[in-house]
């Protein structure tokens, strides 16, 4: 099975560094891009940035670009996100998912994570 | 505020035929493939529609979707209680060279 098994549940505090991840399965980790998706609490999907594994290039949306770093070692089939210092209004679940497209004209995901809830606190 | 424009809430009831509408820009829907995802409560969100109107195998035929212009349509026919979720439409904007999700609409089956 096509799998991606997200980290654990995370509690910080505004100021701290935090890195997940998100660890690929069941297909060959090095031939898709990974992406990160945010929710805030009762909010809608935030397409966040995308690494393609095999050589790490990256696409970031502006929003984020210098907020977050996205990063991958294929050695171990795994993608992470990380802050260098967390803010509260990054309280959110975080969500990584495999794109599924030829292109990026034909963008989609088609297999996530169950997510990885991060809590910050002030 | 989204890109992608959807209406916040839809409803219907068992066995109805629903519709709900993304619209966009030439610089999203209007030239690139649209997707839909069902998120159901306390889930991760599932891709039910790529490349404008093509279902992932397991997802029933009871989901469509479809393209015009710079708007897009998912259609779920013969609607069940168990259809009540988020439904996102998304695209790649060549303006924001990223990926964008429209607001979401959340379905509601009474």
């Amino acid at each position: 099975d096509v799998q991606l098994v997200q980290s654990g549940a995370e509690v910080k505090k505004s100021g701290e560094s935090l890195k997940i991840s998100c660890k690929g399965s069941g297909y060959s980790f090095t031939s898709y891009w990974i992406g990160w998706v945010r929710q805030m609490p009762g909010r809608g999907l935030e397409w966040m940035a995308l690494i393609y594994p095999d050589d790490s290039s990256t696409a970031y949306n502006p929003s984020f670009r210098g907020q977050v770093t996205i990063s991958a070692d294929k050695s171990i089939s795994t993608a992470y996100l990380q802050w260098s210092s967390l803010k509260a209004s990054d309280t959110a679940m975080y969500y990584c998912a495999r794109f599924g497209g030829p292109r990026f004209s034909n963008w989609y995901f088609d297999v996530w994570g169950r997510g990885t809830l991060v809590t910050v606190s002030s | 505020q989204s890109v992608l424009t959807q209406t916040p809430s839809a409803s219907g009831t068992p066995g109805q035929r629903v519709t709900i509408s993304c619209s966009g820009s030439s610089s999203n829907i209007g030239s690139n493939t649209v997707n839909w995802y069902q998120q159901l409560p306390g889930t991760a969100p599932k891709l039910l529609i790529y490349n404008n109107n093509q279902r992932p195998s397991g997802v029933p035929d009871r989901f469509s979707g479809s393209k015009s212009g710079t708007s897009a349509s998912l259609a779920i026919s013969g609607l069940q209680s168990e259809d009540e979720a988020d439904y996102y439409c998304a695209a790649w904007d060549d303006s924001l060279d990223g990926g964008i999700f429209g607001g979401g609409t959340k379905l509601t089956v009474l």
